[in-house]
Parts: C-alpha cells; structure tokens; sequence
C-alpha cells in the first residue's frame, strides 16, 4: 500500500488561503469518506483537525475546513496564522490494509 | 478526559528485544480501536496496525506483519508494541491513538515512545 500523495511543502503569507491536496485511489480516499487530517508540530505528538473529510472536531479553528472530490481530498487553512505552521498529514481507511497516511506536507507562514 | 499515556524512551542494541506499552483511561477501553504509528527520524507518519481490545481483532499493515507484534490487556487498559529481534532501522517515535468502533479517525494520541536502536 503506497502513501497517499501530498505536496512536500506550502506556504502563503499572513491572512492568505492555502489549500493542501492529498491524492489516493479509488481503494482508499475515492472509494470512502474517511479522510482525515493531522497537523504536528515540532517534537510534538499529531492533532487531529478534520475527520470523516468536512468534519472539524470541537475547539479546531473553522479557519479549516476539508473537501473532496474524486480520488483527492484537500484541506484548506484560511486566514493563515504563525501558529498554523507545521506538518499536515492526511490518512485514509483502506480496502487493501486498515490505514494509509500521505507523504506530509509542511506548511510555511512567510 | 479521554488520555494514552506512553512507556518511556528506550535505547536498545541490535538483535535485543522490546516491548513498549500505552495506558489508556477516561474511557471504555474495549470499545476503541488502538492504532500503532511509526515515525522515523525526519520522516512522515506510517500506520503499523491496529488492534480492538474488546475481542483483541489485529490488522497490521503489510510493511509492518512478521516484524512487530501488537497486543492490549483489557485488565490494565494497556496496549502493547513488541518486537523480538530489534534492527537499527527500527529507531524512531512510535505513537499510540485510538478510534471509537465505527468511526474512522483517531484522537487523542499519546505523547510517543521514542526508540533508538544503535550498537
């Protein structure tokens, strides 16, 4: 089962919008809504911050927000902050196995 | 409050064997999912498998089958990562998280277990 793919790296200046996909396989993010999303900072353990792809968990800014469509899924942070810096994983329940995660992405606030 | 509380950091040689523990408290440990994650140093996160306490069900991904054995005791609430013959690429953080039954995503997470394999 191979990783999700994920872009290395995004970045956008304070205030501005990104968008981070994630692109699977009809086996995994095409095939269920069961995408997921994880931000890690630094030495820290990963947070969840969207589930089941347009879920956000209680206390998880409404600044994100997930979607997908077809095979790729994507999270959206809007009006960047510092604090919004780290590394964004995506995960998706698979067929094949139990669980993929994405390569990860890490996200700049220039 | 729904809390993984992780064995502590291990320095291990080649060839030795090990077996890391998460505690879970705050809720009903046979009704959740735990989920293993590695993460190698500078690297992504990789699912290991999981496994359901309540009837002690275990996935693991293909990577990871024949090279780690995941376990739980219902009586101390307390899931278990376990291998018998450490290699150094086995170092890294290793996470523990869990997932209700029936849904598809994980929180909380442990804090990790970082493990160094090194002669």
């Amino acid at each position: 089962q191979s990783a999700l793919t994920q872009p290395a790296s995004v970045s956008g200046s304070p205030g501005q919008s990104i968008t981070i996909s994630c692109t699977g396989t009809s086996s995994d993010i095409g095939g269920y809504n069961y995408v997921s999303w994880y931000q890690q900072h630094p030495g820290k353990a990963p947070k969840l911050m969207i589930y089941d792809v347009t879920n956000r968990p209680s206390g998880v800014s409404n600044r994100f927000s997930g979607s997908k469509s077809g095979n790729t899924a994507s999270l959206t942070i809007s009006g960047l902050q510092a604090e919004d810096e780290g590394d964004y994983y995506c995960s998706s329940y698979t067929s094949r196995t139990t669980y993929v995660f994405g390569t990860g992405t890490k996200v700049t606030v220039l | 409050e729904m809390q993984l509380v992780q064995s502590g950091a291990e320095v291990k040689k080649p060839g030795e064997s090990l077996k890391i523990s998460c505690k879970g408290s705050g809720y009903s440990f046979t009704n959740y999912w735990i989920g293993w994650v590695r993460q190698m140093p500078g690297k992504g996160l990789e699912w290991m498998g999981i496994i359901y306490p309540g009837d002690s069900n275990t996935k693991y991904n293909p990577s990871f089958q024949g090279q780690v054995t995941i376990s739980a005791d219902k009586s101390i609430t307390t899931a278990f990562l376990q291998w018998s013959s450490l290699k150094a690429s086995d170092t890294a953080m290793y996470h523990c998280t869990i997932a209700l039954n029936g849904d598809f995503w994980f929180d909380p997470w442990g804090q990790g277990t970082l493990v160094t394999v090194s002669s």
